[in-house]
């Protein structure tokens, strides 16, 4: 089947502009997460979707957002963007339920954004 | 709060000895345990994860983790390594109260043909 696919694969954007990466989950997965990556501060968690409802959200500015749609496609959005910003964005989607329990997390190849 | 560390940036060994990346971690509650592997320029990969049950862990390629509860680790193993095991590799937890993995700061292993 298929897995996560996250686009688009690289982008490069001015400072000040906005950005919308878009993630779409294995197929009846309704969990949706987001990290960025950055050498500096690893693999940090941005916000998580179930059911077009955010359940967890990261430490991150309110430039960071994020939505998801009635198919479990997400969106997450950076306004205003930063030289900082600059950072691989990863999406994962999982199984997770309402009630919890542990399921694998697979994640996509990334979206590498370049803030210049 | 819920965190992992990884005490080793670096893991260098020869190919076909044993491979060894140290996690510890903490929760509050029970934890869900996973390990990661990151080829440059890629997501994640999963190799394997603990849930409960057996303390030791097999999973992808070759590799196996054992979980300690009373040392609060969660080591990643394999008995023979491989040049293509090279790589950065990913210890992450989630609190089963939780909707989020922390992860550690990741190892680069290098094995040398």
């Amino acid at each position: 089947k298929a897995g996560v696919t996250q686009t688009p694969r690289y982008l490069i954007k001015t400072r000040g502009q906005q950005v919308t990466l878009s993630c779409s989950p294995i197929s009846g997965h309704r969990s949706v997460s987001w990290y960025q990556q950055t050498p500096g501060q690893g693999l940090q968690f941005l916000f998580e979707y179930f059911s077009e409802t955010q359940r967890n959200k990261g430490n991150f500015p309110g430039r960071f957002s994020g939505r998801q749609f009635s198919n479990s496609r997400s969106e997450m959005n950076v306004s205003t963007l930063e030289l900082g910003d600059s950072a691989l964005y990863l999406c994962a989607s999982s199984l997770q339920q309402v009630g919890g329990g542990n399921y694998g997390y697979t994640f996509g190849s990334g979206t590498r954004l370049t803030v210049v | 709060a819920q965190s992992v560390a990884q005490p080793e940036d670096q893991v260098n060994v020869a190919e076909g000895n044993p491979l060894t990346v140290k996690c510890t971690y903490s929760v509050s509650g029970n934890p869900y345990l996973f390990w990661y592997v990151q080829y440059p320029n890629r997501g994640l990969q999963f190799l394997l994860k603990y849930i409960t049950g057996d303390n030791l862990v097999k999973g992808s390629y070759g590799f196996e983790a054992e979980f300690n509860k009373s040392q609060t680790s969660f080591h990643l193993k394999k008995p023979s390594a491989l040049v293509s095991d090279s790589a950065l590799y990913f210890c992450a937890v989630r609190d089963n109260n939780d909707y989020k993995l922390s992860f550690g700061a990741g190892t680069t292993v290098t094995v040398r043909a």
